[in-house]
C-alpha cells in the first residue's frame, strides 16, 4: 500500500483479556518497528524486525508482550493479559534502509490506541 | 534510559512568531539527527534532519542548527503558522545501528 497501516485504529479491552494489534507496512520495507506512545510521553521502542528475525526485542516491557512477522510483510502485536498500564497509543513503523546504509527514514503508521478498563 | 532530551514540553507561540525547540544528547557516536511532526491521530513523520558535518540545514520555514561540541541541537520554526501546531519530535542515531531513540517531544501551539 501507499502507507503502514494499522487496525485497529482504537482497541477497548477488559483488563486480562489478550489483544492482538495488526501492522502491514510499505511494500518492500524490510525493517518494521513497533514503538509505543503513552499520554505525554516520547516514543518508548518496543521491537525491531528485520524481514521475518527480531534481533532486538529489548522494549518489550514484560513476557506479556510479543510480536511476529511473517512473509517478511504483516506484523502482529499481541499483549496478553492486559492491564490498565498498557493503555497507549501502539506505532509500527517501517523502513526501506538496513543499518548501516545511511539516514534510516521511519515511516509510521496512525497508531493502534489501546484503552484498558 | 532517555538517549535525548528535549524541551520544553509545550509552546505557545503567536502567527508569525518564531518556535524554537531544544534538545540534547550525551551519546557522540549518534550522527543522524533528524525532527519528525506529529498531528494529533496521525503518527509522526519525518519533518528534518542533519548530519554532523554541517552547522545548520533549512527547509523552507524549517532550521535545524546543530552544535557538535556542545551536543545540542534544536528545531526552529520561523513564520509560524496555525497549521504548524503539532507535537514535534527529535531523535537520535547512530548510522550502523536501526534504532531511532526519541526525545519525550514539544507540543506547539500557533495561535492566530
Amino acid at each position: 500500500g501507499a502507507g503502514v497501516s494499522q487496525s485497529p485504529s482504537n482497541k477497548v479491552t477488559e483488563k486480562g483479556k489478550d489483544v492482538e494489534l495488526r501492522c502491514d507496512p510499505i511494500s518492500g520495507h524490510t525493517a518494521l518497528y513497533w514503538y509505543r506512545q503513552s499520554l505525554g510521553q516520547g516514543l518508548e521502542f518496543l521491537i525491531y524486525f528485520q524481514g521475518n528475525s527480531a534481533p532486538d526485542k529489548s522494549g518489550l516491557p514484560s513476557d506479556r508482550f510479543s510480536a511476529e512477522r511473517t512473509g517478511g510483510s504483516v506484523s502482529t502485536l499481541t499483549i496478553q493479559r492486559t492491564q490498565q498500564e498498557d493503555s497507549a497509543v501502539y506505532l509500527c513503523a517501517s523502513s526501506l534502509v538496513s543499518p548501516g546504509a545511511g539516514a534510516n527514514v521511519l515511516t509510521f503508521g496512525a497508531g493502534s490506541r489501546l484503552t484498558v478498563l | 534510559q532517555q538517549q535525548v532530551k528535549q524541551s520544553p514540553q509545550s509552546l505557545i507561540v503567536q502567527k508569525g512568531g518564531i518556535s524554537i525547540i531544544n534538545c540534547a544528547y550525551e551519546n557522540t557516536a549518534f550522527d543522524y539527527f533528524p525532527w519528525y511532526q506529529q498531528f494529533p491521530g496521525k503518527g509522526p513523520a519525518l519533518l528534518i534532519a542533519i548530519r554532523p558535518d554541517v552547522s545548520e540545514k533549512k527547509e523552507g520555514r524549517f532550521t535545524i542548527s546543530f552544535n557538535k561540541s556542545a551536543k545540542q541541537f534544536s528545531l526552529h520554526i520561523m513564520d509560524s503558522q496555525p497549521g504548524d501546531s503539532a507535537t514535534y519530535f527529535c531523535a537520535v542515531l547512530r548510522s550502523n545501528d536501526y534504532k531511532l531513540s526519541f526525545g519525550a517531544g514539544t507540543t506547539v501551539t500557533v495561535r492566530a
